[in-house]
């Protein structure tokens, strides 16, 4: 069974600085892809950024990065200068892509981002 | 472009009634998943339909079920209604049901149940 875990319920940063936020996974699948969605207060998922699980290189989306480490099984989200629109809840998530797999995403509990002016 | 659209936003509902929840996913994608999410939780997958097939089915009751529909969009049906069932319901389209492609999300529906 796949899981993900964020072990920070909440996080604060100062705007402009740059916050580093976890997310751990746990599969024996060798295909997946690792995705991180910001959940303002109105309630939608907005996709941020994509990592899979044969990338070579860390995914990078303009102020988004994720620092992937295949060997700790981590996948942080790295959002450089912060902004006060960026607080939000941020959702790890992740698919399987192996044979029989129905695609669903897991995700975390998530964290809430809180950025102070 | 219209993106992912759900109706209605928000729904007050009686322990033991029904409800119909209702997706339309982003114009050309296929597949519509559907997610619950309670409050201080993640969203947890409930079914997922691609060209009107049910391709998948999470770990809930059969009170739960749903139908894709030749125009791609979806209902889901929640019968004889918990109060545990208060939750956010989200609906994500994709342009197939497998392959590396991002899912889209809606604004959910809120759903109480009193």
């Amino acid at each position: 069974a796949q899981k993900i875990t964020q072990t920070q319920p909440g996080m604060f940063v100062q705007e402009k600085e740059a916050v580093t936020l976890d997310c751990t996974y746990d599969t024996s699948d060798q295909s997946y892809g690792l995705f991180w969605y910001k959940q303002p207060s109105s309630g939608e998922m907005i996709f941020l950024i994509y990592q899979g699980s044969y990338d070579e290189q860390n995914a990078t989306e303009g102020r988004y990065s994720l620092n992937f480490q295949k060997a700790r099984k981590s996948a942080n989200l790295v959002i450089s200068a912060s902004q006060l629109g960026d607080s939000a809840m941020y959702f790890c998530a992740m698919r399987i892509y192996s044979g029989g797999s129905n695609y669903k995403l897991t995700f975390g509990k998530g964290t809430l981002l809180t950025v102070n002016p | 472009d219209a993106g992912v659209t759900q109706s209605p936003t928000h729904l007050i509902k009686t322990r033991g009634q029904q409800v119909t929840l209702r997706c339309s996913p982003i114009s050309g994608h296929k597949s519509v998943s559907w997610y619950q999410q309670v409050l201080g939780q993640g969203p947890q997958f409930i079914f997922q339909y691609y060209e009107k097939e049910e391709r998948g089915r999470g770990n809930f009751p059969d009170r739960f079920s749903a139908r894709q529909f030749p125009n791609y969009s979806s209902e889901l049906n929640v019968n004889a209604l918990l109060l545990g069932d208060s939750a956010l319901y989200l609906c994500a389209s994709s342009l197939e049901a497998r392959g590396v492609t991002e899912a889209f999300f809606g604004q959910g529906t809120r759903l109480t149940v009193v």
